[in-house]
């Protein structure tokens, strides 16, 4: 079973920050936290990935909590191309990634 | 940017039939994945595949399913007589390392009739 936790759907206005977080309180010191979406039945798309340093990317920005039992993606400027599945998975250095139900973005204009 | 492909983006088959999905993971990967997901559920882990041999399988992955790599770029699932239930998208990825990220194709519909 996923070991994260994240809201089943969300909505953001066209242009404006979406926030989506995610729960993971079980999570161990070596795992690390990974975010994907999936594009309407597409493969799902690598965004980016952490263990307990905020980062950043060209595509979002990932926010871990001190205590590392929830983070937030950050995408800064949404558009409706950005509505889709994201997943938030917990992962040790290696293996296979155990999607979960995700969150719903709706991109609105 | 170098991607992960897959042939055929779509297979119909009848129940009882042999298909072939296949996966050109990206050129300098050495760690392949399948996963496969059902039409309105989860993205669900099938089978790892490293240094010519299966690393992991998960419960769903029985004898009906194997995987090739039968040479230097191609990565196969067989799925030996396909049930209705196989029916789904399936997804191969691949990573360089095992500790990187994945990197996903963009899968392949296959419908059991």
């Amino acid at each position: 079973d996923a070991k994260t936790t994240q809201p089943p759907s969300m909505d953001c206005a066209e242009g404006r920050a979406a926030n989506l977080p995610c729960n993971h309180s079980t999570i161990s010191g070596n795992e690390y936290v990974y975010w994907y979406r999936q594009i309407h039945s597409q493969g799902p798309q690598y965004i980016i990935h952490g263990l307990k340093n905020n980062e950043t990317n060209e595509m979002a920005s990932l926010i871990i909590t001190e205590d590392r039992k929830s983070s937030t993606l950050i995408l800064p400027h949404a558009t409706l191309r950005d509505t889709a599945v994201y997943y938030c998975i917990v992962r040790p250095g290696g293996g296979k990634l155990i999607f979960g139900q995700g969150t719903e973005l709706s991109v609105k204009p | 940017e170098p991607e992960v492909t897959q042939t055929p983006s779509h297979q119909v088959t009848q129940m009882g039939q042999e298909v072939i999905l296949r996966c050109v993971p990206i050129s300098n990967h050495l760690y392949f994945y399948w996963y496969r997901q059902i039409l309105g559920q989860k993205v669900e882990f099938l089978v790892s595949f490293y240094n010519n041999e299966i690393s992991e399988k998960s419960e769903i992955f029985d004898d009906q399913f194997s995987v090739e790599r039968p040479d230097g770029s191609n990565f196969t699932l067989k799925i030996r007589s396909t049930k209705l239930e196989d029916s789904a998208m399936y997804f191969c990825a691949s990573t360089g390392g095992g500790w990187e990220t994945q990197y996903f194709g963009p899968g392949t519909r296959l419908l059991v009739l």
